[in-house]
C-alpha cells in the first residue's frame, strides 16, 4: 500500500492563477480531509468528505473547492491564487464509521508546498 | 475550530533528557490525540486517549488524558536525536480534528 499520495510536492503560482492539488489513497477509506499548515499555526481543516459525492466545509474553506467522485481521490482546487494561500497542504484519510480502526486515526500524505507570488 | 493551547511552543533537548509538553482546551472532549511531524513529512499518530485519567504509553512516549477532560500531557523519556520534530495535540470532534499549534523539539548543540 502506498497510503496517501499527493502531487505535486512543490509548486510556485502567480497571483490569479489556478491549480489542482491531487490526493489519492489506496486504503479504501471513506473519510478524506484537506488541511493547510502555516508556520506556528498547526493544521487547519479546509474541506472534508465522508464518502464519494459528499463534501463539506472545514474551518478555512474560502478560496478553495473540492470534489469527491471516487473513494480514492479527493482533489483540492485553487481558482484564483492569492499570497495568503502560500502554505503547506496536507491530505489525510481515515477509515470511517463502522470500521475496525478508529476514525480518529488519520493517515497523512507527505504534503504539497505551495508558494503564491 | 476548538481553542487549543499547546505549550511550550518550542524546546531544546539533550540526549538522555526527559521532556514533557501539554495541551489545554476551552471545552470538554472525549478524545485526545498526539501526533508527531518529522521535517518534510505529514503528521503521524503517536498516541490516542479515550478516557479521562487514562495513561497510555508507546515506547518511550507516555501520554495522559486529564481528569477534567480539558487537558493532556505528553512525556518523552530518555530523549534521542530522532525525537526532534513537531509534536501536535489534537481533539477529535466527531470525525474532524482540531490541532494545537505544535511544540517544536530541537536537539541542543
Amino acid at each position: 500500500n502506498a497510503g496517501v499520495t499527493q502531487t505535486p510536492k512543490f509548486r510556485i503560482l502567480k497571483i490569479g492563477q489556478s491549480m489542482t492539488l491531487q490526493c489519492t489513497q489506496d486504503m479504501n477509506h471513506n473519510y478524506m480531509y484537506w488541511y493547510r499548515q502555516d508556520p506556528g499555526m498547526g493544521l487547519k481543516l479546509i474541506y472534508y468528505s465522508v464518502g464519494a459525492g459528499i463534501t463539506d466545509k472545514g474551518e478555512v474553506p474560502n478560496g478553495y473547492n473540492v470534489s469527491r467522485s471516487t473513494t480514492e481521490d479527493f482533489p483540492l482546487r485553487l481558482e484564483l491564487a492569492a499570497p495568503s494561500q502560500t502554505s503547506v497542504y496536507f491530505c489525510a484519510s481515515s477509515p470511517g464509521r463502522g470500521r475496525a480502526a478508529s476514525t480518529d486515526t488519520q493517515y497523512f500524505g507527505p504534503g504539497t508546498r505551495l508558494t503564491v507570488l | 475550530g476548538q481553542q487549543l493551547n499547546q505549550s511550550p511552543q518550542s524546546m531544546f533537548i539533550q540526549e538522555g533528557e526527559d521532556v514533557s509538553m501539554n495541551c489545554t482546551s476551552s471545552s470538554i472532549f472525549n478524545t485526545w490525540l498526539w501526533y508527531k511531524q518529522d521535517p518534510g513529512e505529514g503528521p503521524v499518530l503517536l498516541i490516542a486517549l479515550y478516557k479521562a485519567g487514562e495513561l497510555t504509553s508507546n515506547g518511550r512516549l507516555t501520554a495522559q488524558f486529564g481528569i477534567t477532560r480539558k487537558d493532556s500531557f505528553l512525556n518523552i523519556s530518555a530523549s534521542i536525536p530522532s525525537d526532534v520534530g513537531i509534536y501536535f495535540c489534537a481533539l477529535s470532534n466527531d470525525y474532524k480534528l482540531s490541532f494545537g499549534a505544535g511544540t517544536t523539539v530541537t536537539v541542543r548543540a
